[in-house]
C-alpha cells in the first residue's frame, strides 16, 4: 500500500514568486493536513481538508492557501514568497471520519526561498 | 489552546540501554489522544506509539512504552534496549478527541534529539 506522496521533494524559489506543492494521500484516506516545519518555530499546523472542505486553518497569513480535489489529492499554494517561508512542508493523511484516526505523514517538500 | 512541552532538547543513550523522553501538555479537555512520532534524518514522521486519554493502561509497542499520568498531564516515552536505528528527533503530539471545529490537527512539542552511542 503506497504511503503519502509529496511532490516536488525539493525546490528553490525566488522571493516574490509563488509555489504549489502537491500531496497524494494514502488510498482510502479522505483527510489531508499540512504542516510547516522550521528550526525556529518547529512544527506548525497550516490547514486540514476533508472531502474537499477545509475544516480547520492555522495562524498563517492569507498568502498560504490550499485545496482538496474529489480524489482526495491536495495542493497548497504560497504566493508572494518571503525568505521566512523557507521550510519543510509536511503533508499528512488519515481516514478522517473521527479524530482518533491515525495520521500518516509524507516525506515532505523542502522549499528554499532565495 | 493546547500546548505541548518537551523540556529535553537533546538526550543520549548507550546502545542496549534504556532512555526516557519527557513530555508535558496543557489542556482543559478530558478526552484526547497523545502520540510520539519519530523523525529520522529522512524527515518522514513515523508514528511510534499512541495513547487514548480515556484508557488508564499505558500503551506499549515492542521496545517502546509510555508512562501516561493524566492528572499530572505527563506523557513520557521509554525506549528499552536502544538500537542505533532509534537515533532520531522525537516529537510528542496532542490531538483533541472532539471531532469538530478546530480539533482536526496535531499540536507538537519542540522535539528531543536522541543520540544512540555504540
Amino acid at each position: 500500500k503506497a504511503g503519502v506522496t509529496q511532490t516536488p521533494r525539493y525546490l528553490i524559489k525566488t522571493r516574490g514568486q509563488q509555489v504549489t506543492l502537491s500531496c497524494s494521500p494514502i488510498s482510502g484516506h479522505r483527510s489531508v493536513s499540512w504542516y510547516q516545519q522550521t528550526p525556529g518555530q518547529g512544527l506548525q499546523f497550516l490547514f486540514e481538508y476533508f472531502s474537499e472542505t477545509q475544516r480547520n486553518k492555522g495562524n498563517f497569513p492569507g498568502r498560504f492557501s490550499g485545496r482538496q480535489f474529489s480524489n482526495s489529492r491536495s495542493e497548497m499554494n504560497v504566493s508572494t514568497l518571503e525568505l521566512g517561508d523557507s521550510a519543510l512542508y509536511l503533508c499528512a493523511s488519515s481516514r478522517g471520519q473521527y479524530s482518533g484516526n491515525t495520521i500518516y505523514f509524507g516525506e515532505g517538500s523542502w522549499l528554499t526561498v532565495v | 489552546a493546547q500546548t505541548v512541552t518537551q523540556s529535553q532538547p537533546e538526550m543520549s543513550v548507550q546502545e542496549a540501554e534504556t532512555v526516557t523522553l519527557s513530555c508535558t501538555y496543557d489542556t482543559s479537555e478530558s478526552d484526547y489522544y497523545l502520540f510520539w512520532y519519530k523523525q529520522p534524518p529522512s524527515r518522514q514522521m513515523i508514528l511510534v506509539i499512541r495513547q487514548e486519554a480515556y484508557k488508564q493502561q499505558n500503551a506499549t509497542e515492542n521496545r517502546f512504552s509510555v508512562n501516561f499520568q493524566k492528572a499530572a498531564k505527563s506523557f513520557s516515552l521509554k525506549i528499552s534496549d536502544s538500537q542505533l536505528g532509534d537515533a532520531a528527533m522525537y516529537f510528542c503530539a496532542y490531538r483533541s478527541a472532539n471531532s469538530g471545529g478546530s480539533n482536526y490537527k496535531l499540536t507538537f512539542g519542540k522535539g528531543t534529539l536522541l543520540t544512540v552511542n555504540p
